[in-house]
């Protein structure tokens, strides 16, 4: 059982440049989360999803863009990187809504914008 | 809202016991803990939920008080293998619960 899968592991960006990371899950679960983590900060909420087709910001969404087509997926865009947005993201899925359920979390991808 | 842990940091040698608390400004309807070691992804401790008795894992456990809208953690006999970071993760009342709001977090460090 792979659980939560996100890629890439690292990436280093330019200022300005755009990305996509990944996250797929194979447990079937409708919640989906970002998060980003900042040291010593904890974890912020970029932005979720309910279920296919529906998604909502988080705590700090600026800079980001998310779509849900299928239940499996749930990619994160980065556009127009910037140097705040040098962090660890993690990708994680619940069976039922966050507050209720354990929340299985990615490995996360180290981002680094130069 | 962010959740307040505390302590920020804790040392202890093996075999001793800590106690990790989190609190909120608003009412609560669950508290989820995690651990996450260096470079890793956080992993599911435990989950309290309102109305929900204490609960156990091994030689950690959690306890809810949901007036004070706080929760602590119990780390018995400690060992090794749980240092980490610490996460506390709070719900809102389960209607509009879809996500958690983390804690800074706190670092627990068990040497031999």
């Amino acid at each position: 059982n792979a659980g939560v899968t996100q890629t890439p592991k690292f990436r280093i960006l330019k200022i300005g440049q755009s990305m996509t990371l990944q996250c797929a899950q194979d447990m079937n679960h409708n919640y989906m989360y970002w998060y980003r983590q900042d040291p010593g900060m904890g974890l912020k909420l970029i932005y979720y999803s309910v279920g296919a087709g529906i998604t909502d910001k988080g705590e700090v969404p600026n800079g980001y863009n998310v779509s849900r087509s299928t239940t499996e997926d749930f990619p994160l865009r980065l556009e127009l990187a910037a140097p705040s947005q040098t962090s660890v993201y993690f990708c994680a899925s619940s069976y039922a809504r966050g507050a209720n359920t354990e929340a299985f979390f990615g490995q996360g991808t180290r981002l680094t914008v130069v | 809202q962010q959740p307040v842990q505390s302590p920020q940091a804790v040392i202890l040698r093996e075999g001793e016991d800590a106690v990790i608390n989190c609190s909120s400004s608003k009412a609560l309807y669950s508290v989820h803990w995690y651990r996450q070691k260096h470079g890793e992804a956080p992993v599911f401790l435990m989950i309290l939920l309102k109305g929900g008795e204490q609960k156990g894992h091994e030689k950690i456990s959690a306890s809810f008080n949901e007036k004070k809208q706080q929760s602590s953690l119990y780390l018995t006999a400690s060992q090794l293998s749980y240092s980490g970071t610490y996460f506390c993760g709070t719900g809102a009342n389960s209607n509009s619960g879809y996500a958690l709001n983390f804690g800074k977090g706190t670092s627990l460090l068990v040497t031999p």
